[in-house]
C-alpha cells in the first residue's frame, strides 16, 4: 500500500527558530512536493523536487528551503520561523508519468 | 499565471446528484485534476482529465472543456461519507495549481 509519512502531526515552535519538516515516501517516486494549506486559499506549492538533489521553487518559496539527499526523503526547512508561517503543511509524491499525487497526513505547525 | 475559481460551499441531499464547478485562467496546462479531502485528512486523488469530455469513475465523473476554461466534478447517488472538501487543480510542467476548494455538505 502506498504511503507518505510526515515526521509530526502537530508542532509548536517559537518565532526565529529553525524548523525541519520531514517527509518520507515508500513508493520510489521521482517527484515530491511541499504545500501549505490555509483556509480559503487551497493548497499552495512551496517547493518541489523531481530527482535527488534537484528542486524547483513553487508559488510561495520565500522563507523556506528544501533538501532531498535521498529519493525517498524530502525535507522542508523554515530558516527562521515567523508567525505568518503558522499553517498546515502537506507533503506529496508522484511517480513520473502519472498524474496522481499521494499526500501525507500533514503537519499542523504553530509559530508563537 | 494560473487561477482557479470554485464555489466555497455546496449543500445537497443524500441520494441526489451534485455538480461542483471549476473555472480557470491559464496560459497553458496539460490537464485538470480533482481531489477529495475529509476534515482532518489528507487530499486523495479522484480523477484527471487530459482531454475534453467526461471521465467516469464509479459514482464520480469529471468533465473538462478547454474552449470554455471550465471543468466540473459530478457526484451521483450522494452518500453522507461524500461530505468533504473538493479541490480542482491544473497540471502544468510538473506543478499542480489548486483552487481554494468547495466544501460539500450532504444532508440526510
Amino acid at each position: 500500500d502506498v504511503k507518505v509519512t510526515q515526521s509530526s502531526r502537530y508542532l509548536v515552535k517559537r518565532t526565529g527558530e529553525k524548523v525541519f519538516l520531514e517527509c518520507v515516501q515508500d513508493m520510489d517516486h521521482e517527484n515530491m512536493f511541499w504545500y501549505r494549506q490555509d483556509p480559503g486559499l487551497g493548497l499552495r506549492l512551496i517547493y518541489f523536487s523531481y530527482d535527488v538533489k534537484m528542486k524547483e521553487k513553487g508559488d510561495i518559496p520565500e522563507g523556506y528551503s528544501v533538501s532531498r539527499e535521498k529519493k525517498e526523503r524530502f525535507s522542508l526547512i523554515l530558516e527562521s520561523a515567523s508567525t505568518n508561517q503558522t499553517s498546515m503543511y502537506l507533503c506529496a509524491s508522484r511517480a513520473g508519468g502519472s498524474y496522481e499525487q499521494y499526500f501525507g497526513p500533514g503537519t499542523r505547525l504553530t509559530v508563537t | 499565471g494560473q487561477s482557479l475559481e470554485q464555489p466555497s460551499e455546496v449543500t445537497a441531499v443524500e441520494g441526489a446528484i451534485v455538480q461542483i464547478n471549476c473555472t480557470y485562467q491559464t496560459s497553458g496546462f496539460y490537464g485538470l485534476s480533482w481531489y477529495q479531502q475529509h476534515d482532518g485528512g489528507a487530499p486523495t486523488f479522484l480523477s484527471y482529465n487530459a482531454l475534453d469530455g467526461l471521465e467516469e469513475t464509479g459514482r464520480f465523473s469529471s468533465f473538462l472543456s478547454r474552449s470554455d476554461s471550465y471543468g466540473y466534478l459530478l457526484l451521483q447517488e450522494l452518500q453522507m461519507k461524500d461530505s468533504a472538501s473538493y479541490f480542482c487543480a491544473l497540471y502544468n510542467f510538473n506543478k499542480f495549481y489548486f483552487g481554494s476548494g468547495t466544501k460539500l455538505n450532504v444532508k440526510p
